[in-house]
């Protein structure tokens, strides 16, 4: 059964300073890993998703991703974050095949300090 | 126009009594699904149809009944709803070639 963690449950940075946050995924084959960001009482938005081929994947808002396929991890990382970036982040791992249904981690609450 | 449209946006309703969530997809995407975000904001998937055939049923109280009277189209009822079914549920589609979603903005029920 595919699986995800996210080991850190709130982050706190401050603005300007650089961002990673952590996702280890556990599924049988290559997998599709996405990253969504929730803000406070709004739905789900793709930063970014990795199908196949070149691991580092750039997404929307200055974010991106790198797949490393021997730590079974997918992080996201952005050099300079900005206060408009304080939101809920959501790692996830879908399916090859059949159901395509993605499995979330629980979530990075990422708070920004001025 | 909004790709994944989910109505209503927010339901407050007493426990016991019947409601509905609807969602529609204007993307021509195959496949629909219902996902329920928790108090401590885990999503979890509940439901999800292709071409109005229902292939995902993830160990949901019989309480939820999900209807897909088309493809564009995937409802969701729940009887006698209890307090522990305040959550915020999401719909989402995808195109049935790979999990790229586009979800809804979600549904925040409370029942009280």
């Amino acid at each position: 059964a595919q699986s995800v963690t996210q080991p850190d449950i709130h982050i706190t940075v401050s603005e300007g300073a650089s961002l990673e946050l952590r996702c280890n995924y556990s599924y049988g084959a290559t997998p599709y890993l996405f990253w969504y960001v929730q803000s406070p009482g709004q739905g789900l938005q793709l930063l970014l998703k990795y199908f196949s081929g070149d691991t580092l994947v750039q997404g929307i808002k200055g974010f991106e991703a790198e797949f490393k396929r021997s730590q079974s991890s997918f992080n996201l990382r952005k050099p300079s974050v900005h206060w408009s970036d304080a939101a809920e982040y959501f790692c996830a791992v879908g399916s090859h095949f059949g159901n395509e249904k993605l499995t979330f981690g629980t979530g990075t609450r990422l708070t920004i300090i001025p | 126009d909004t790709a994944v449209s989910q109505t209503p946006k927010y339901l407050v309703t007493q426990m016991g009594n019947d409601k509905s969530i609807k969602c529609e997809q204007n993307l021509g995407h195959d496949t629909m699904y219902w996902y329920k975000q928790d108090s401590k904001k885990f999503l979890k998937i509940m439901f999800s149809y292709n071409n109005k055939e229902l292939i995902i049923n993830e160990t949901v109280p019989n309480r939820f009944s999900p209807k897909s009277p088309d493809k564009a189209h995937l409802n969701l009822h729940i009887n006698s709803l209890e307090l522990g079914d305040s959550a915020v549920y999401f719909c989402a589609s995808s195109p049935g070639s790979g999990p790229s979603y586009t979800f809804g903005s979600g549904t925040r029920l409370t029942v009280v």
